[in-house]
């Protein structure tokens, strides 16, 4: 079992709508989770920090957290076609991890005129 | 403005010829990091410093060595590089404790 795990898309949706990402962890012992938007060929934007359950607001986009599940989301409302990009989702877990993020492989998202 | 920066943006190198990758910061930060990062996958930590502390991933190929001369600055050599060193690395850098990472724009390596 991968210790993240995101679907990798890619995730059309239409200008205007919800887009809603996912990701799942394997280490019950998390305690920081992170989501980056990455642009094709560009280095990771770090756009939202999550560290308690439930759900953490900043403009358009929501995360939320459910460590019982070990499920983190992120919603981005009003999606706009420069939101499209791969969102990665990281975590920094206890074990052995200091200040070490892991990642996963992303979710591509497409929004669409 | 604070940031950390890598060059090249943009390295071509010979199969087996070393080459160096280099990331400097003015962010202060007491932890940086170097990543690898192939087409369509996950950011691959090689390794890591807290500090002047060096910590090298169990999986990370003795091909990749780092120094880190000062806070600032943090290198990554390529002692051999192969065909499948070809990739994206991303070097990172943090604060301690439940905060994310300030990445650089990365270096995209080529191995002819």
């Amino acid at each position: 079992q991968k210790e993240v795990e995101q679907n990798s898309g890619p995730l059309s949706v239409p200008e205007g709508a919800i887009a809603s990402l996912n990701c799942t962890y394997s280490d019950r012992g998390s305690q920081s989770f992170f989501w980056y938007r990455q642009y094709s060929g560009k280095s990771p934007e770090l756009i939202m920090s999550i560290y308690s359950n439930g759900d953490k607001e900043d403009g358009r986009f929501t995360a939320q957290l459910n460590k019982a599940s070990q499920y983190v989301s992120l919603l981005i409302r009003d999606s706009q076609p420069s939101d499209s990009a791969t969102y990665l989702c990281a975590v920094k877990n206890r074990a052995g991890g200091g200040n070490k993020l892991t990642f996963g492989t992303g979710t591509q998202l497409k929004v669409e005129l | 403005d604070a940031m950390v920066i890598q060059n090249p943006r943009y390295q071509v190198t010979q199969f087996g010829k070393p080459v160096t990758l280099s990331c400097s910061q003015t962010l202060n930060h007491n932890v940086m990091y170097w990543y690898q990062q192939k087409s369509s996958q996950a950011p691959k930590l090689l390794f890591h410093y807290y500090d002047k502390d060096f910590n090298n991933e169990a999986d990370t190929p003795d091909n990749f060595q780092s120094r880190r001369p000062n806070t600032s600055f943090c290198f990554l050599d390529i002692r051999s590089p192969g065909l499948g060193d070809a990739a994206m690395y991303l070097c990172a850098t943090s604060r301690e404790g439940n905060v994310g990472y300030t990445f650089g724009s990365g270096t995209r390596l080529t191995v002819v």
